[in-house]
């Protein structure tokens, strides 16, 4: 058990809907990174947080949104969902920004129909 | 792009055997790590190397870094079953807000 926990686990639902993936980091953790892995594009870096602000951003679409708040926990928001967004959401947190461990949580799996 | 490439893809092996998987990485890096990641699951931290590190040890693990080359790689040693994951290498950048950048991946199979 890493200490950062995801919820849902798993989540099905419509191409155009909403959804909400929600990360708690490790205690202590001020750092929080999502990523998308899917079976043809691998495990894709989206983008981080360090204590409230963003830190950098990947390959994250524009339909996609986050944001980390005061208590340090995460949201990853998702919209007009197509069926290329299926996937895996890992959450990950650090202590640090930079160039340290990081801990995983268990994911989110998403399914579009 | 400074995207780790592990190689090879996949590896198959018997218990009791040792396992080298290789990364390659494509700029300047201040550190590499090592995860490894169960089917499904979340991916587990191994061994972070920096860039001014050559070697370091872990119980059965073994990183090298060649800065010069531009790669890696992870030797696990007297493999068990329970080794059996995907085995991934992630590199960040040499400037402020790099993130690390995951390869594609090794799937390594120990059989029993």
């Amino acid at each position: 058990d890493s200490g950062v926990t995801q919820t849902p686990k798993h989540l099905i639902t419509a191409t155009g809907q909403r959804v909400t993936l929600r990360c708690s980091p490790r205690s202590g953790d001020l750092s929080v990174y999502w990523y998308q892995q899917s079976l043809d594009q691998g495990l894709q870096f989206l983008i981080q947080y360090y204590n409230g602000e963003e830190r950098a951003k990947g390959n994250i679409l524009e339909r996609f949104s986050a944001q980390q708040f005061p208590d340090l926990h995460s949201e990853l928001n998702l919209s007009s969902l197509e069926l290329g967004d299926s996937a895996l959401y890992f959450c990950a947190s650090s202590v640090e920004g930079q160039g340290v461990e990081q801990f995983f949580g268990p994911g989110t799996r998403l399914t579009v129909l | 792009s400074q995207q780790g490439e592990e190689d090879p893809q996949a590896l198959s092996i018997q218990e009791g055997e040792n396992a080298t998987m290789n990364c390659s990485y494509k700029t300047s890096i201040n550190n590499l790590q090592w995860y490894r990641q169960n089917s499904g699951r979340g991916l587990v931290h191994l061994i972070l190397i920096r860039s001014n590190e050559r070697e370091k040890h872990s119980g059965r693990l073994r990183v090298t870094l060649d800065t010069s080359k531009k790669s890696s790689s992870l030797l696990i040693t007297a493999s068990r079953a329970a080794d059996t994951a995907s085995y991934f290498c992630a590199t960040d950048g040499d400037n402020y807000g790099q993130n690390f950048v995951f390869g594609p991946g090794t799937r390594l199979s120990v059989l029993p």
